[in-house]
């Protein structure tokens, strides 16, 4: 399993751009980045998912260099809603279930 | 579509005591997963299942039992309560297509006294 790096907090002021950075230097060759978001008494929401290069959707884009080892999570302009819990995954497709949810980054957004 | 529900949504058992957390999805989900979440840390998978009839230990199975009859359901059972059990327990569904995306439930809090 690929072990994964983030930040254990971050801070940020409303209407800043974010980038989360997770570290997953052993990343296999069919491994696949997948990013979540939690907020307090819920369960975590699926944000974004890429395997490498840019990958954009309505609310974020993930970042993914060459060499596959690093991912940027993008959050534009965020918003007091965007506070909550980030995490970064590293998936392995194959039969089974090969990931591990790490700490995550605790995003605060202030006014 | 409720998406994945999760029965009860807060339980209270004293030590030593049995209970089962019922977790359902109406997505036609080939995997099921179930994990707990103690305060302040990330999610760590407890059991999974890839299909009816099928299930696997994740990262934490002592002390818990599963079951996945149906395919839309899957059973989460204690024997024999622990505090080191209480914990937020959620279900989570995903496809075998796509970005296997993983769906959530509300979850559930239980407290072992």
């Amino acid at each position: 399993l690929a072990k994964t790096t983030q930040p254990i907090s971050m801070d940020s002021y409303e209407g800043q751009e974010v980038n989360i950075t997770c570290s997953h230097n052993n990343i296999a060759t069919n491994d696949y980045i997948t990013w979540y978001q939690q907020f307090p008494s819920q369960g975590p929401r699926f944000i974004i998912q890429g395997y490498k290069t840019k990958v954009t959707n309505e609310v974020a884009s993930l970042f993914i260099p060459a060499d596959r080892k690093s991912s940027t999570l993008s959050l534009p302009r965020v918003s007091l809603s965007d506070t909550a819990v980030y995490y970064c995954l590293v998936e392995t497709r194959n039969y089974g279930q090969n990931f591990v949810f790490g700490p995550g980054t605790r995003l605060s957004v202030l006014p | 579509n409720a998406g994945v529900t999760q029965t009860p949504k807060f339980r209270v058992l004293k030590t030593g005591q049995s209970m089962t957390l019922l977790c359902a999805q109406d997505m036609n989900h080939e995997y099921m997963y179930w994990y707990r979440q103690d305060p302040g840390m990330g999610l760590r998978l407890i059991h999974y299942s890839v299909g009816e009839g099928t299930t696997a230990k994740g990262e934490v199975p002592d002390g818990y039992n599963v079951s996945r009859l149906k395919k839309q359901n899957f059973l989460l059972g204690l024997e024999s309560a622990a505090p080191s059990q209480t914990s937020v327990y959620f279900c989570a569904s995903s496809t075998l297509v796509d970005s296997y995306e993983q769906y959530f439930g509300p979850g559930t809090r239980l407290t072992v006294t």
